[in-house]
């Protein structure tokens, strides 16, 4: 039972353009969202998270949107660049799980110069 | 700069071996957690501890899996016997609910 969903497996976009990666969950008591991003022969790094209480959060290039309603979040990456090739996981926690965290498959994105 | 540190970093082993992954975590992070990638279901939950007490290991298969923590600088993740569908890559995370840690990850391969 996946309850947290990344349907792209893979991305493609050109160097400058926006990225746009998504995500769905299904579980309604997730109050926490982050991003990891990670390269091969890595462990995931942070990257950005959002939470319940907010619906837009930015850090540089990086912006989350979550849509509570949908139960959907996103990341855009503006621009994008080369160095952000890696593969982004999607994850969500909430306190009554004791705030684990719960992660989707991963979207690979390729950025192309 | 603080980091999570997993050994070893590779691990070729036979089928029926006894396996023992480890991890430091980041010093007076209180929560560790265990995670596995594989290609078909991303990073999945194998067992999370917080101040030492195991919380949540029910993605583990209890039958050959053991996580522990024998102290707060060292966590454990044993299996025994192995075999060829525990090829992954294991990971440890420590720290905060806002903010995980990873290790660099170990690479299982059970031949």
């Amino acid at each position: 039972d996946q309850q947290v969903k990344q349907n792209s497996p893979s991305l493609s976009v050109q160097e400058g353009r926006i990225s746009i990666l998504n995500c769905d969950y299904t579980n309604s008591m997730f109050d926490y969202f982050l991003w990891y991003k990670k390269y091969p022969a890595e462990g995931p790094t942070f990257l950005i998270s959002i939470s319940s209480i907010k619906d837009k959060n930015e850090d540089g290039r990086f912006t989350v949107f979550l849509n509570k309603s949908a139960k959907h979040l996103s990341l855009h990456i503006v621009p994008s660049q080369p160095g952000d090739s890696a593969v982004y996981f999607c994850a969500a926690s909430a306190k009554e799980y004791g705030n684990k965290l719960v992660f989707g498959a991963g979207t690979i994105l390729r950025v192309k110069s | 700069d603080a980091r999570v540190t997993q050994t070893p970093r590779h691990k070729v082993t036979e089928m029926g071996q006894e396996v023992t992954m480890r991890c430091q975590p980041i010093l007076g992070h209180n929560t560790v957690f265990w995670y596995r990638q594989t290609m078909m279901q991303g990073l999945e939950l194998l067992a999370y501890f917080r101040n030492r007490a195991p919380l949540d290991d029910s993605g583990m298969p209890k039958d050959r899996f053991s996580a522990e923590m024998p102290d707060a600088t060292l966590a454990t993740l044993k299996i025994q016997p192995s075999e060829p569908r525990d090829s992954a890559v294991y990971f440890c995370a420590s720290g905060s609910p806002y903010g995980y840690t990873f290790g660099s990850g170990t690479r299982l391969t059970v031949v």
